[in-house]
């Protein structure tokens, strides 16, 4: 158990829904990470929050947004959701917001599998 | 930009053999992480074992070291006395460091799925 929580394991919807997906850090976590992986693309690095503040942006579609709140949870908002949206996403955690000094890891959560009909 | 490769898509391995799983990478900073991760069926993602650029030695962790030949800038991952319980894709990550702004970012390979025959 890695101590990053993901809500919900499982998420069923149809194509042109809205969906939200939630993530709790580590005890002591300040930066969350959002990936996805789908079969054809592989882990794909979305989006960083760091203490409230978004700190990097990756392979994110427009469609989809984040944000972390005062208590450090982290939600992911996708929209208008298409077929292609069908992956597992992860959610990451890590001490800091990254350093040349230090190991610094990302602890993954167990996941959201999200299936669009 | 950042790349990492992994040219194995499966692996074979005997129970208690050791086996190796390769990762190369590109990148032109001279400070950066490498990472392997290992997701069984289940679909978590597990983080095994860290090395640094600067570290002089190689990182074990267990049953887990990491080969790492800065020259050939090749990352790979050993695991000794083989279990069941390898059985899963397993993944080479290089994080990348913005210091300036602090932030850090994962390029992940596409993954070895190793197979543990008893």
């Amino acid at each position: 158990d890695s101590g990053v929580t993901q809500t919900p394991k499982h998420l069923i919807t149809a194509t042109g829904q809205r969906v939200t997906l939630r993530c709790s850090p580590r005890s002591g976590d300040l930066s969350v990470y959002w990936y996805q992986q789908s079969l054809d693309q592989g882990l794909q690095f979305l989006i960083q929050y760091y203490n409230g503040e978004e700190r990097a942006k990756g392979n994110i579609l427009e469609r989809f947004s984040a944000q972390q709140f005062p208590d450090l949870h982290s939600e992911l908002n996708l929209s208008s959701l298409e077929l292609g949206d069908s992956a597992l996403y992860f959610c990451a955690s890590s001490s800091t917001s990254g350093g040349e000094s230090s190991t610094d890891t990302q602890y993954f959560g167990p996941g959201t599998r999200l299936t669009v009909l | 930009a950042q790349k990492i490769t992994q040219t194995q898509p499966g692996m074979f391995v005997q129970e208690k053999e050791a086996v190796t799983l390769d990762c190369t990478y590109d990148t032109s900073d001279q400070s950066y992480g490498l990472f392997w991760y290992k997701q069984p069926s289940s679909g978590e993602m597990i983080f095994l074992i860290y090395q640094g650029s600067y570290d002089e030695q190689n990182a074990t962790e267990g049953r887990y070291s990491l080969n790492f030949q800065k020259a050939r800038k090749s990352a790979n991952l050993v695991i000794s006395a083989s279990q069941l319980g390898d059985s899963a894709m397993y993944f080479c990550a290089m994080r990348d460091v913005e210091w300036s702004w602090g932030y850090q970012k994962v390029t992940f390979g596409i993954g070895t799925k190793l197979q543990v025959i008893p």
